[in-house]
């Protein structure tokens, strides 16, 4: 089945500075990437996806690159605020089914 | 106002009693999902129904069971089988398509006494 590899776990940066967080997965049917912002006591929120037949999306300060050769994908925040401070959900979605990495706390510090 | 929601969003259970936690989403999606989170980790799929009257394990259904009888509802009872229920659950759901996002509900966090 799939599985899903998330780096770094936890990751701290200066308030405008930009923060990458990188994930892996392994199977290749893989085809649709979303990323997920979880606070403190709720329930995920997704930020940003991407298709497998797309390499690049950009919203805003967020983008998601995919490099379908090399099964990874990242997600690129410029510009950082405190209020970016969060932990961060890649998945992996084939058929049905979604896979989770494990999460990045990303701490943003003024 | 379209999504989905949870209730309760805290629950406390005695040990020994089954207990289920409510899950209803007006997004006419046809795909729901359970998954539980435990202090600083993933979200782990316990089961999910891609259409009424039909659901299949996941990863971690041991000690869990639900129904799928309403389009709009999915519950998902704890049973006193389950060794470690204390955890935060979460509903979610989406539309059929593999390109199709996966929507969360707030969460409902259970814990065990």
């Amino acid at each position: 089945g799939e599985n899903v590899e998330q780096h770094p776990s936890t990751l701290s940066v200066q308030e405008g500075d930009s923060a990458v967080i990188k994930c892996t997965y392994s199977d290749s049917a893989s085809n649709y990437f979303p990323w997920y912002k979880q606070e403190l006591g709720k329930g995920p929120q997704l930020i940003i996806d991407i298709r497998s037949n797309v390499g690049e999306k950009k919203d805003q300060r967020i983008a998601v690159t995919l490099n379908k050769t090399a099964k990874h994908f990242s997600l690129h925040i410029t510009e950082t605020q405190p209020e970016d401070s969060a932990v961060y959900f890649c998945a992996a979605r084939k058929g049905q089914n979604f896979v989770f990495g494990p999460g990045t706390r990303l701490s943003v510090l003024p | 106002d379209g999504g989905i929601t949870q209730s309760p969003k805290y629950l406390f259970r005695k040990e020994g009693q089954n207990v289920t936690l409510s899950c209803e989403q007006n997004l006419n999606h046809d795909a729901m999902y359970w998954y539980r989170q435990d202090p600083g980790q993933g979200l782990r799929l316990i089961y999910y129904s891609q259409i009424v009257n039909d659901f299949q394990k996941g990863d971690i259904a041991e000690g869990y069971s639900v129904s799928r009888e309403k389009k709009e509802s999915f519950p998902l009872t704890v049973t006193s089988a389950q060794k470690n229920p204390t955890a935060f659950y979460l509903c979610a759901s989406s539309t059929q398509g593999s390109y199709n996002e996966q929507f969360f509900g707030p969460g409902t966090r259970l814990t065990v006494l």
